[in-house]
């Protein structure tokens, strides 16, 4: 079945302890990004990767990090977690190409920072 | 600055009416517009795009609508279900920066038994 998955779906942390989300997609699309859903904000994107090994920088990209070392993963770093980072967190992905094609979209992961 | 927005944060209509929901973007150079739909606890799903150089395009039961001249899209909803029920974002891809995906705000959809 093709799909975009993210682990852990939950997670509640406290101020400053390093965490990984983790997403995989098993389509061999080229693009991957990671939104935050807030209240009344909609989807804002993090980051996003063109292809392996290029990364870059979305809307609200302060306090995370992303690598893409292989064309399937595409794991959201946050170095110190704050509260302000308590959010919805989406990993998607889609084959590529400009403009956008269709994005398939994980389930979520829901971060509480303590 | 720009951007993506919606005029209704919710809609209530009636299971079998038609749904309309519309999205104001203000940036004329965008190419390409997305509708998605968002279920409780779920991610977005796909629902229909458009590109800037059609006005119209037809799904399965959905329609989107794009008036550049007002930068106006909408997104039309034939004979509206119980399960269409969910949360809709209009999205925009924008030729400046275009590997990035603007969304809107969302627009709840109740649809009423």
């Amino acid at each position: 079945e093709a799909q975009v998955t993210q682990n852990p779906r939950y997670l509640i942390t406290v101020t400053g302890k390093k965490l990984t989300v983790t997403c995989s997609q098993n389509m061999n699309h080229e693009y991957m990004s990671w939104y935050r859903q807030d209240p009344g904000l909609g989807l804002r994107q993090i980051y996003y990767s063109m292809n392996v090994e290029v990364t870059d920088k979305g809307d609200v990209p302060e306090g995370y990090k992303v690598s893409r070392k292989e064309k399937r993963n595409f794991p959201l770093i946050l170095e110190s977690p704050s509260p302000n980072q308590t959010s919805l967190y989406f990993c998607a992905s889609s084959l590529g190409g400009v403009p956008l094609n269709e994005q398939y979209f994980g389930p979520g992961t829901r971060l509480t920072v303590t | 600055g720009e951007s993506v927005g919606l005029h209704l944060p919710t809609l209530s209509v009636q299971e079998g009416d038609n749904s309309i929901i519309n999205c104001a973007y203000s940036n004329s150079a965008s190419d390409y517009f997305i509708w998605y739909k968002q279920e409780s606890g779920k991610g977005p799903q796909f629902i229909i795009d458009i590109r800037s150089n059609m006005d119209k395009r037809q799904g399965q039961r959905v329609t989107v609508l794009l008036n550049k001249t007002v930068k106006h899209l909408s997104l039309q909803i034939a004979a509206t279900q119980p399960g269409d029920s969910a949360v809709y974002f209009c999205a925009e891809n924008r030729m400046d920066s275009s590997y990035k995906l603007i969304f809107g705000s969302g627009t709840r959809l109740l649809v009423r038994p």
